[in-house]
């Protein structure tokens, strides 16, 4: 059972640049959603979904796309990438809304 | 939109003493309150949770928490800290409107 599974772990990116993070759960959950941690910030929500079709923005959504087309996969995409964006990205999934949340291992992701 | 506190930013210990993590939210409504470990590389994972019931929840590797609604809090405990312990530790809560809310964790250091 693999869980939340999150590619790539490391990424560098030059400013303008697009990319997509990959997230993907094999649990059935409803819920899943997009979390970039930050020192002395905690984790910030920036997209969620609560099922196929359906997102909506978190905290921090500026600079991020989010797609749903199946229950298994959750895609982050940076359009143009800014320094601003250099964090720790975590995806979370859970049985449903208000369930604690399942994390995946997390993708550091470096804008010069 | 409601926001969480954890007042110490880093906590050093030696083995054996007892800890105590504080977390204070500002949302007045229903909460459902979290607490998440996060180890060394390692993504979060969850320590306890609250949702209704006993206010003193007790979670895995010997932690506990307890919900004290009138000061809206949910402070961490665990009478004997180990090395293993170390790592960030953070607060959640999430509302009735479903907005969950990270504070900003928590650092501890178990020194052996």
């Amino acid at each position: 059972n693999a869980g939340v599974t999150q590619t790539p772990k490391f990424q560098v990116l030059k400013t303008g640049q697009s990319m997509t993070l990959q997230c993907a759960q094999d649990m059935n959950h409803e819920y899943m959603s997009w979390y970039r941690q930050d020192p002395g910030m905690g984790l910030r929500l920036i997209h969620y979904s609560v099922g196929a079709g359906i997102t909506d923005q978190g905290e921090v959504p500026n600079g991020y796309n989010v797609s749903r087309s199946t229950t298994e996969d959750f895609p982050l995409r940076l359009l143009s990438a800014a320094p601003s964006q250099t964090s720790v990205y975590f995806c979370a999934s859970s049985p449903y809304l208000n369930s604690p949340l399942h994390f995946g291992n997390g993708t550091r992701l470096t804008v010069t | 939109a409601q926001s969480v506190s954890q007042h110490n930013h880093h906590v050093i210990l030696s083995e054996a003493a007892s800890l105590e993590l504080g977390c204070n939210y500002s949302y007045g409504g229903t909460v459902n309150l979290f607490w998440y470990v996060q180890y060394p590389g390692q993504h979060l994972q969850l320590l306890l949770k609250y949702f209704s019931g006993d206010p003193l929840v007790k979670g895995i590797k010997g932690f506990e928490a307890e919900f004290i609604k009138s000061k809206f809090s949910f402070n961490l405990r665990k009478p004997s800290v180990q090395w293993s312990d170390t790592a960030e530790y953070f607060c959640a809560v999430r509302d009735n409107n479903n907005d969950m809310r990270f504070g900003a964790g928590t650092r501890l250091t178990v020194k052996p």
